[in-house]
Protein backbone atom coordinates (compact mmCIF):
# COMPACT_ATOMS: atom_id res chain seq x y z
CA UNK A 1 0.00 0.00 0.00
CA UNK A 2 1.27 3.33 -0.42
CA UNK A 3 3.21 5.12 2.75
CA UNK A 4 6.08 6.97 3.40
CA UNK A 5 8.91 6.65 6.06
CA UNK A 6 9.00 3.78 8.34
CA UNK A 7 10.53 5.49 11.67
CA UNK A 8 8.97 8.78 13.47
CA UNK A 9 11.69 11.51 14.16
CA UNK A 10 11.15 13.02 17.15
CA UNK A 11 11.33 16.87 17.86
CA UNK A 12 11.50 17.76 21.41
CA UNK A 13 10.57 21.21 22.53
CA UNK A 14 10.03 23.28 26.01
CA UNK A 15 7.04 24.45 27.24
CA UNK A 16 6.50 28.09 25.49
CA UNK A 17 8.45 27.40 22.43
CA UNK A 18 7.39 27.33 18.80
CA UNK A 19 7.84 23.88 16.83
CA UNK A 20 8.47 24.03 13.52
CA UNK A 21 7.41 20.11 11.68
CA UNK A 22 8.55 19.76 8.55
CA UNK A 23 7.16 17.12 5.98
CA UNK A 24 8.37 15.97 2.10
CA UNK A 25 5.29 15.50 0.18
CA UNK A 26 5.23 12.94 -3.06
CA UNK A 27 2.93 13.82 -6.00
CA UNK A 28 3.38 17.32 -7.61
CA UNK A 29 -0.11 16.94 -8.54
CA UNK A 30 -2.02 17.33 -5.54
CA UNK A 31 -4.10 19.50 -4.92
CA UNK A 32 -5.28 19.80 -1.28
CA UNK A 33 -2.90 19.12 2.15
CA UNK A 34 -3.74 18.36 5.76
CA UNK A 35 -2.17 17.97 8.96
CA UNK A 36 -3.18 15.69 11.50
CA UNK A 37 -2.35 15.06 15.19
CA UNK A 38 -2.55 11.42 16.85
CA UNK A 39 -2.73 10.85 19.67
CA UNK A 40 -1.60 6.95 21.18
CA UNK A 41 -4.79 4.65 20.69
CA UNK A 42 -7.05 7.30 18.09
CA UNK A 43 -7.62 7.70 15.02
CA UNK A 44 -5.87 11.01 13.48
CA UNK A 45 -7.39 14.40 14.72
CA UNK A 46 -7.64 17.36 12.06
CA UNK A 47 -5.85 20.28 12.68
CA UNK A 48 -5.33 22.68 9.35
CA UNK A 49 -5.27 22.46 5.89
CA UNK A 50 -4.09 24.00 2.93
CA UNK A 51 -5.33 24.20 -0.93
CA UNK A 52 -2.52 23.90 -3.55
CA UNK A 53 -3.30 27.75 -4.81
CA UNK A 54 -2.43 28.91 -1.22
CA UNK A 55 1.46 28.74 -0.11
CA UNK A 56 0.46 30.21 3.56
CA UNK A 57 -2.66 29.37 6.20
CA UNK A 58 -3.24 30.61 9.69
CA UNK A 59 -5.25 29.36 12.33
CA UNK A 60 -5.18 29.40 16.34
CA UNK A 61 -1.93 29.09 17.24
CA UNK A 62 -0.89 26.90 14.18
CA UNK A 63 0.26 28.33 10.47
CA UNK A 64 1.08 25.88 7.55
CA UNK A 65 3.46 26.71 5.05
CA UNK A 66 3.49 25.29 1.40
CA UNK A 67 5.84 25.54 -1.53
CA UNK A 68 5.44 23.65 -4.28
CA UNK A 69 8.61 23.87 -5.36
CA UNK A 70 9.95 21.67 -3.29
CA UNK A 71 6.81 19.85 -2.50
CA UNK A 72 7.25 20.81 0.72
CA UNK A 73 5.01 21.69 3.87
CA UNK A 74 5.82 22.38 7.46
CA UNK A 75 3.33 23.54 10.41
CA UNK A 76 4.24 25.74 13.33
CA UNK A 77 2.83 25.77 16.19
CA UNK A 78 3.33 28.75 18.51
CA UNK A 79 3.93 28.99 22.24
CA UNK A 80 3.41 24.84 22.53
CA UNK A 81 1.94 23.35 25.29
CA UNK A 82 2.27 19.71 26.71
CA UNK A 83 -1.17 18.82 25.58
CA UNK A 84 0.43 19.78 21.59
CA UNK A 85 2.21 16.17 22.41
CA UNK A 86 1.73 14.06 20.01
CA UNK A 87 2.21 12.38 16.50
CA UNK A 88 2.00 14.85 13.32
CA UNK A 89 0.91 13.52 10.36
CA UNK A 90 1.03 15.15 6.81
CA UNK A 91 -1.24 14.38 4.06
CA UNK A 92 -1.28 14.85 0.80
CA UNK A 93 -5.01 14.51 -1.47
CA UNK A 94 -3.97 12.62 -4.75
CA UNK A 95 -5.61 12.88 -8.15
CA UNK A 96 -5.59 9.51 -9.58
CA UNK A 97 -8.45 9.08 -11.57
CA UNK A 98 -10.25 9.16 -7.71
CA UNK A 99 -9.30 10.83 -4.73
CA UNK A 100 -7.17 9.59 -2.16
CA UNK A 101 -5.23 11.05 0.84
CA UNK A 102 -1.65 9.40 1.18
CA UNK A 103 0.43 10.14 4.74
CA UNK A 104 3.86 11.73 5.23
CA UNK A 105 6.16 10.02 7.45
CA UNK A 106 5.03 11.92 10.64
CA UNK A 107 7.41 13.58 13.61
CA UNK A 108 6.35 12.42 17.19
CA UNK A 109 6.42 16.14 19.57
CA UNK A 110 7.11 16.01 22.73
CA UNK A 111 6.54 18.99 24.85
CA UNK A 112 8.57 19.24 28.33
CA UNK A 113 6.73 21.29 31.08
CA UNK B 1 -19.85 18.27 12.17
CA UNK B 2 -19.39 15.01 10.35
CA UNK B 3 -18.78 11.98 12.26
CA UNK B 4 -17.12 8.62 11.64
CA UNK B 5 -18.25 5.65 14.44
CA UNK B 6 -15.74 2.59 14.02
CA UNK B 7 -16.45 -0.59 15.69
CA UNK B 8 -14.84 -2.50 17.83
CA UNK B 9 -12.37 -0.06 19.44
CA UNK B 10 -10.25 -3.38 20.11
CA UNK B 11 -10.65 -7.07 19.34
CA UNK B 12 -8.11 -10.09 20.32
CA UNK B 13 -8.46 -13.18 17.90
CA UNK B 14 -7.11 -16.93 17.18
CA UNK B 15 -4.91 -17.78 14.17
CA UNK B 16 -6.81 -18.60 11.31
CA UNK B 17 -10.60 -17.04 12.59
CA UNK B 18 -12.31 -13.89 10.25
CA UNK B 19 -12.94 -10.41 11.92
CA UNK B 20 -14.54 -7.65 10.51
CA UNK B 21 -14.22 -4.19 11.66
CA UNK B 22 -17.77 -1.68 10.92
CA UNK B 23 -17.12 2.33 9.63
CA UNK B 24 -20.25 4.37 9.92
CA UNK B 25 -21.03 7.92 8.43
CA UNK B 26 -23.28 8.81 11.23
CA UNK B 27 -24.32 12.47 9.90
CA UNK B 28 -23.48 12.11 6.25
CA UNK B 29 -23.44 10.26 3.13
CA UNK B 30 -20.15 8.74 2.58
CA UNK B 31 -19.23 8.10 -0.93
CA UNK B 32 -16.44 6.80 -1.22
CA UNK B 33 -14.39 5.13 2.29
CA UNK B 34 -10.46 4.38 2.82
CA UNK B 35 -9.06 1.56 4.86
CA UNK B 36 -5.89 2.67 6.68
CA UNK B 37 -3.73 0.35 8.64
CA UNK B 38 -1.08 1.27 11.03
CA UNK B 39 1.94 -0.64 12.65
CA UNK B 40 3.44 0.56 16.16
CA UNK B 41 5.50 3.96 15.44
CA UNK B 42 4.96 4.05 12.01
CA UNK B 43 2.65 6.04 9.75
CA UNK B 44 -0.91 5.25 8.24
CA UNK B 45 -0.62 2.97 5.30
CA UNK B 46 -4.20 3.16 3.12
CA UNK B 47 -5.13 0.29 2.18
CA UNK B 48 -8.10 0.35 -0.26
CA UNK B 49 -10.56 3.01 -1.46
CA UNK B 50 -14.34 1.98 -1.93
CA UNK B 51 -17.38 3.46 -3.91
CA UNK B 52 -20.33 2.98 -2.84
CA UNK B 53 -22.17 -0.20 -4.86
CA UNK B 54 -18.61 -0.85 -6.45
CA UNK B 55 -15.91 -3.22 -6.18
CA UNK B 56 -12.85 -1.53 -3.93
CA UNK B 57 -9.91 -0.53 -5.29
CA UNK B 58 -6.45 -2.01 -3.29
CA UNK B 59 -3.53 -0.36 -3.21
CA UNK B 60 -0.05 -2.22 -4.28
CA UNK B 61 0.61 -4.90 -2.23
CA UNK B 62 -2.52 -5.39 -0.20
CA UNK B 63 -4.01 -8.85 -0.32
CA UNK B 64 -7.81 -8.13 -1.62
CA UNK B 65 -8.83 -11.76 -0.87
CA UNK B 66 -7.53 -11.52 2.49
CA UNK B 67 -8.93 -8.16 3.07
CA UNK B 68 -12.43 -8.15 1.89
CA UNK B 69 -13.88 -4.71 1.79
CA UNK B 70 -17.61 -3.97 1.27
CA UNK B 71 -19.14 -0.61 0.81
CA UNK B 72 -23.13 -1.57 0.36
CA UNK B 73 -24.67 1.46 1.20
CA UNK B 74 -23.89 5.39 1.56
CA UNK B 75 -23.14 4.83 5.27
CA UNK B 76 -21.34 1.47 5.95
CA UNK B 77 -18.19 -0.11 4.93
CA UNK B 78 -17.02 -2.65 6.54
CA UNK B 79 -13.53 -4.72 6.25
CA UNK B 80 -12.87 -8.37 6.80
CA UNK B 81 -9.88 -10.04 7.83
CA UNK B 82 -9.92 -13.21 6.80
CA UNK B 83 -7.93 -16.04 8.41
CA UNK B 84 -5.96 -13.40 10.29
CA UNK B 85 -2.08 -14.42 11.57
CA UNK B 86 -0.08 -12.65 13.85
CA UNK B 87 1.61 -10.44 11.31
CA UNK B 88 -1.87 -9.12 10.86
CA UNK B 89 -2.04 -7.32 13.91
CA UNK B 90 -2.33 -3.64 13.94
CA UNK B 91 -4.10 -0.67 14.10
CA UNK B 92 -6.87 -0.26 11.44
CA UNK B 93 -8.27 3.14 10.49
CA UNK B 94 -10.91 3.83 8.31
CA UNK B 95 -11.96 7.51 6.58
CA UNK B 96 -15.46 8.76 5.10
CA UNK B 97 -15.61 11.32 2.53
CA UNK B 98 -19.18 13.13 1.71
CA UNK B 99 -20.13 13.85 -2.12
CA UNK B 100 -20.47 17.19 -3.83
CA UNK B 101 -16.51 17.50 -4.32
CA UNK B 102 -15.90 18.33 -0.90
CA UNK B 103 -12.36 17.38 0.14
CA UNK B 104 -13.37 16.27 4.01
CA UNK B 105 -11.84 13.45 4.59
CA UNK B 106 -13.55 12.29 8.43
CA UNK B 107 -11.90 9.72 10.34
CA UNK B 108 -13.01 6.81 12.78
CA UNK B 109 -11.39 6.65 15.69
CA UNK B 110 -9.66 2.94 15.30
CA UNK B 111 -9.73 -0.43 15.63
CA UNK B 112 -6.94 -2.72 17.49
CA UNK B 113 -6.52 -6.03 16.21
CA UNK B 114 -4.27 -8.89 18.20
CA UNK B 115 -4.05 -11.99 17.06
CA UNK B 116 -3.15 -14.69 19.24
Amino acid sequence: GESVGLHLPTLSVQEGDNSIINCAYSNSASDYFIWYKQESGKGPQFIIDIRSNMDKRQGQRVTVLLNKTVKHLSLQIAATQPGDSAVYFCAENMNTGFQKLVFGTGTRLLVSP
Amino acid sequence: GAVVSQHPSRVICKSGTSVKIECRSLDFQATTMFWYRQFPKQSLMLMATSNEGSKATYEQGVEKDKFLINHASLTLSTLTVTSAHPEDSSFYICSAKGAGGSYGYTFGSGTRLTVV
